[in-house]
């Protein structure tokens, strides 16, 4: 079973739409959890933390249930630019006091005019 | 600041050639990672280093070495490239203090590796 699994798409959405993805993870020693965006052939990019209480970044929600080991990303009005992969990830601690990162495969979104 | 850079961008290699990624960042980091990524696989961590003179190996880091030649810089090798390693290549790096939530993971543009 891979340590962080999504749903991998494709999202077909038109504007304006609300879209929700999914992400599990597997290690109960996790730390930290956070949405990254990548567009296609570019570097990935810090979307948002997640944090326990929940948190919202204009159109943008982030929730995360630890009893559940479960982590959501609502995206509403969507637009255009949204279109990308959206990529889970989950930190923890590990030899070397290193902060490891482990990402999903990613869930696709393309938003249609 | 440029934050983090890679070389080269593109490269193709023939099968058992050798080469070596450079990446560097100017952003004072203590951590820096290599991933690659193939098509379906997300990002899976090949080396990181936690801190100048330390490297460990991450989830795929057979056929590869890596070098962190100072804070700035964490090279990595193929000392025999074979067809399976044909990937994009990311390095990034991390300031590792304080608070663990707030450590955001810089990338850079990535290496685009081809082996024949």
């Amino acid at each position: 079973r891979k340590e962080v699994e999504q749903d991998p798409g494709p999202f077909n959405v038109p504007e304006g739409a609300t879209v929700a993805f999914n992400c599990t993870y597997s290690n109960s020693a996790s730390q930290s959890f956070f949405w990254y965006r990548q567009d296609c052939r570019k570097e990935p990019k810090l979307l948002m933390s997640v944090y326990s209480s929940g948190n919202e970044d204009g159109r943008f929600t982030a929730q995360l249930n630890r009893a559940s080991q479960y982590i959501s990303l609502l995206i509403r009005d969507s637009k255009l630019s949204d279109s990308a992969t959206y990529l889970c990830v989950v930190y923890r601690l590990s030899s070397g006091s290193a902060r490891q990162l482990t990402f999903g495969s990613g869930t696709q979104l393309t938003v249609l005019p | 600041n440029a934050g983090v850079t890679q070389t080269p961008k593109f490269q193709v290699l023939k099968t058992g050639q050798s080469m070596t990624l450079q990446c560097a960042q100017d952003m004072n980091h203590n951590s820096m990672y290599w991933y690659r990524q193939d098509p379906g696989m997300g990002l899976r961590l090949i080396y990181y280093s936690a801190s100048e003179g330390t490297t460990d190996k991450g989830e795929v880091p057979n056929g590869y070495n890596v070098s962190r030649l100072n804070k700035r810089e964490f090279s990595l090798r193929l000392e025999s490239a074979a067809p399976s390693q044909t990937s994009v290549y990311f390095c990034a790096s991390l300031f590792s203090g304080g608070t663990v939530s707030y450590n955001e993971q810089f990338f850079g543009p990535g290496t685009r590796l081809t082996v024949l």
